[in-house]
């Protein structure tokens, strides 16, 4: 069974710094996920990625297969940033995908 | 498309009751899962479907049971309600084809109190 820790649990920066989180995880993969979490809400799927990197706006995803390590990284970080953020790997078992296997997330904070 | 939609949105149960939480996907995907999060706890996969008719365990799977009869449709079962299924139950799906998942879609959730 797969491992997956995140690093730092908690995170507060001001508006605007570079937001770097981690994950780990100890077995290999089909897939890693980062997602996304507002307080109250529902979680929303940010990256999905095998190997290399992954930009969406300010969201850039890497990942380190050999190392089995992933960071997400958020540019100019801005108040709506804030929310829990879930890393999530996949695997595969058979002929399909058995689900997915969590962090327990990062929950983090930009003040103005 | 209303992606992954879930009802109810909030329950309380009475110790002993059951309920069925209902789950709907309107993207064809094949693949289906049922998660339950806890507070300061990561996700934990109770069921998942990879198509109509089939089904089969997550980690968390005591307590519940689903169905799959149709592509759309994915409700989870609770007989019994106990204080430790106490939760919020979020369902997913994804499409898998030639070896490949692709993003998985969650549904709004379900906050279910067991009292």
């Amino acid at each position: 069974k797969n491992e997956v820790e995140q690093s730092p649990q908690n995170l507060t920066a001001q508006e605007g710094e570079f937001i770097t989180i981690n994950c780990s995880y100890s077995v290999g993969i089909s897939a890693l996920h980062w997602l996304q979490q507002h307080p109250g809400g529902g979680i929303v799927s940010l990256f999905m990625l095998s190997s290399g990197k992954k930009k969406h706006g300010r969201l850039i995803a890497t990942i380190n297969i050999q190392e089995k390590h992933s960071s997400l990284h958020i540019t100019a970080s801005h108040p709506r940033d804030s929310a829990v953020y879930i890393c999530a790997v996949g695997e595969y078992s058979g002929g399909g995908a058995d689900g997915l296997t969590f962090g327990k997330g990062t929950h983090l904070i930009i003040q103005p | 498309n209303a992606g992954v939609t879930q009802t109810p949105k909030f329950r309380i149960l009475k110790i002993g009751q059951s309920m069925t939480l209902q789950c709907t996907q309107d993207m064809n995907h094949n693949y289906m899962y049922w998660y339950r999060q806890d507070p300061g706890m990561g996700l934990k996969l109770i069921y998942y479907s990879v198509g109509a008719g089939i089904t089969d365990k997550g980690e968390v799977p005591n307590g519940y049971n689903v169905s799959r009869s149709t592509t759309e449709d994915f409700p989870l079962r609770l007989e019994l309600a106990a204080p430790s299924q106490t939760s919020v139950y979020f369902c997913a799906s994804s499409y898998f084809a030639g070896g490949r998942t692709d993003t998985q879609y969650f549904g709004p959730g379900t906050r279910l109190t067991v009292l």
